[in-house]
């Protein structure tokens, strides 16, 4: 079982939609949380860090549940901009970001 | 600042030849890290260092070497590629923080292909 599991999508949404994505990660001893994108051939990067209380940073909304192990990303009134595919990761130990896969999303006119 | 920065940004190799892939980053952080990034795989940790002079094993370690012999430059050694070595290199780093986790910043990453 992967540590970090994410449904790899493709999420077809129209603009102005509201989408959310789910991680599930396995390490019941991982403290810190984050959502990064990447786009098409670039590198990720930071969109947001997920903190215990949630966190929301204009359309974007992450938060965590410990209990069932599992954060989410929630983005409100879609722009073609946010095409992109969304990575969540996890800390694998005092060092390490353990990602997950991606999940894909394609916002359409 | 150019941040991280890799070199080269593509290449190809043949069975069994070697190459350096070579990171550096400008902002002094002390964490730098090896990531490949293969289809439906996400991005998989190969070996990382917490300062100069250290280096330690990833998730996915075999095949590859590593040194830190500067603060600012993380060397990938490939001493004899594999087909199964095609994949987008990515390299970061960030700074440590005590209870908790700076952000991580990425290179552009580098695509390698071995034939």
């Amino acid at each position: 079982r992967k540590e970090v599991e994410q449904d790899p999508g493709p999420f077809n949404v129209p603009e102005g939609a509201t989408v959310a994505f789910n991680c599930t990660y396995s390490n019941s001893a991982s403290q810190s949380f984050f959502w990064y994108r990447q786009d098409c051939r670039k590198e990720p990067k930071l969109l947001m860090s997920v903190y215990s209380s949630g966190n929301e940073d204009g359309r974007f909304t992450a938060q965590l549940n410990r209990a069932s192990q599992y954060i989410s990303l929630l983005i409100r009134d879609s722009k073609l901009s946010d095409s992109a595919t969304y990575l969540c990761s996890c800390s694998g130990g005092y060092n390490k970001l353990i990602f997950g896969a991606g999940t894909r999303l394609a916002v359409h006119p | 600042n150019a941040g991280v920065t890799q070199t080269p940004k593509f290449r190809v190799l043949k069975t069994g030849q070697s190459m350096t892939l070579l990171c550096a980053q400008d902002m002094n952080h002390e964490y730098m890290y090896w990531y490949r990034q293969d289809p439906g795989m996400g991005l998989r940790l190969i070996h990382y260092s917490v300062g100069e002079g250290t280096t330690a094993k990833g998730e996915v370690p075999d095949g590859y070497n590593v040194s830190r012999l500067k603060k600012q430059n993380f060397l990938l050694g490939l001493e004899s590629a594999a087909p199964s070595q095609t994949s987008v290199y990515f390299c970061a780093s960030r700074a440590p923080k005590r209870g908790g986790w700076n952000e991580q910043f990425f290179g552009p990453g580098t695509r390698l292909t071995v034939l």
